[in-house]
């Protein structure tokens, strides 16, 4: 079984622009989470999606959002980049009825 | 929200050597995971261990949910164990959604 898929591993944009992140599940995994990581504020929780519809969202702000498709797929996106954006994004899946999470191998963003 | 603490923070030991990582959460949980991080950003599942005890080669686990801590064992140290150790604890907000909260990770050398 595959893992958790993410694309692209790295991305360097510039301020202001905007950026797509994708994430793949396992497959029959209908659970997708984002996570931030950042050597200041470690891994925070970003939003999980079930079914196409966002249950949860963290303490980000609007300019981070994203959506589910029907085949589980999940894309982030950020616009009007900063700086702080910086990180390392990371995508988990777990599937229904269990509370496990497998993370993909992650998107390391950079913003120059 | 939860809150979760890792100790130590840093640790370096000798090749062959036992350690002790802790994980201490501030509330009860639905669940909470062991991850070792690689050096490539990956979360790499070690335990889902909500309670009780896990044995996995020379890694095992212990979590004693009443009194909200965890505990994970490596034995018989090896370079290939370097890297950071998370521990996230697991909980239902609003609309059935789940989110892990991580603490911020131990960092193990092991040195030949």
């Amino acid at each position: 079984k595959a893992g958790v898929t993410q694309t692209p591993r790295y991305l360097i944009k510039t301020r202001g622009q905007q950026v797509t992140l994708s994430c793949s599940p396992i497959s029959g995994h209908r659970s997708v989470s984002w996570y931030q990581q950042t050597p200041g504020q470690g891994l925070q929780f970003l939003f999980e999606y079930f079914s196409e519809t966002q249950r949860n969202k963290g303490n980000f702000p609007g300019r981070f959002s994203g959506r589910q498709f029907s085949n589980s797929r999940s894309e982030m996106n950020v616009s009007t980049l900063e700086l702080g954006d910086s990180a390392l994004y990371l995508c988990a899946s777990s599937s229904e009825g269990t509370t496990e999470a497998f993370f993909g191998q992650g998107t390391r963003l950079t913003v120059v | 929200g939860i809150q979760v603490e890792q100790s130590p923070p840093d640790l370096i030991l000798q090749e062959g050597a036992n350690s002790t990582l802790r994980c201490n959460f501030s509330d009860s949980v639905n669940n909470l995971q062991w991850f070792h991080q690689n050096p490539w950003g990956q979360l790499i599942n070690l335990f889902y261990i909500p309670s009780g005890t896990k044995q996995n080669g020379r890694l095992s686990a212990t979590t004693v949910a009443t009194e909200r801590y965890s505990l994970l064992y490596i034995s018989s140290s090896q370079t290939t164990d370097s890297g950071v150790y998370f521990c996230a604890v697991g909980s239902y907000s609003g609309a059935g959604s789940y989110q892990l909260t991580f603490g911020k990770g131990t960092k193990l050398s092991v040195i030949p």
